[in-house]
């Protein structure tokens, strides 16, 4: 079973950002959280990840609480294009088994003209 | 850099028939792992090779399911005799271990259809 939980849909207007939730309180000191986002019909696609400090990147920033039990991913400025699953996954990134992306639910974005 | 490339992208067969999947991992990759889209069940992996050794196939649903990896640049699944459920999209993916997070790279799917 997946180790996060996340609302199973969300709406947003485009222009404007888009904040998607993830809780992982059962989170290990050596786990990773990591988001990927899919496209109707298209792979997985990776879009960042971290490990307790805030992180950004030209896609995205992930906001992780202090206590490490949920983060927030933002797009900050959400297009049509952005509509898509999003799947917040925790992982530790090279220990054997551990180490594999196990998908949940995510959340389907919305976003709207 | 050229991405995961998987073969073919749609194939539709009759059951019975044997489907073999293919794919070409980002070069200098040393993981490849094989995941399966449903609607019911979500994306799930089926095994995973490290340096072209199966590491875990814990996932592969049956026996008519095999996967090899004969060199770091191609992997096969195979599925032999297919069945309608087997219908699903498959992914490819792979990642590098010594990359910052190890990050996994997907490739586009190959959408099984099996009548």
């Amino acid at each position: 079973d997946a180790k996060t939980t996340q609302p199973p849909s969300m709406d947003c207007a485009e222009g404007r950002a888009a904040n998607l939730p993830c809780n992982h309180s059962t989170i290990s000191g050596n786990e990773y959280v990591y988001w990927y986002r899919q496209i109707h019909s298209q792979g997985p696609q990776y879009i960042i990840h971290g490990l307790k400090n805030n992180e950004t990147n030209e896609m995205a920033s992930l906001i992780i609480t202090e206590d490490r039990k949920s983060s927030t991913l933002i797009l900050p400025h959400a297009t049509l294009r952005d509509t898509a699953v999003y799947y917040c996954i925790v992982r530790v990134p090279l220990e054997g088994s551990q180490g594999n992306l196990i998908f949940g639910k995510g959340t389907k974005l919305s976003v709207k003209p | 850099d050229a991405g995961v490339i998987q073969s073919p992208r749609h194939e539709v067969t009759e059951m019975g028939q044997e489907v073999t999947l293919r794919c070409k991992p980002i070069s200098g990759h040393d993981y490849l792992f094989w995941y399966r889209q449903t609607m019911m069940r979500g994306l799930e992996l089926l095994i995973y090779f490290n340096n072209n050794v199966p590491i875990d196939d814990s996932g592969m649903p049956e026996d008519r399911f095999s996967a090899k990896m004969p060199n770091a640049s191609f992997s096969t699944l195979k599925i032999q005799p297919s069945e309608p459920r087997d219908s699903a999209v498959y992914f490819c993916a792979s990642s590098f271990r010594r990359h910052s997070g190890n990050t996994i790279y997907f490739g586009e799917g190959s959408w099984l259809t099996v009548v």
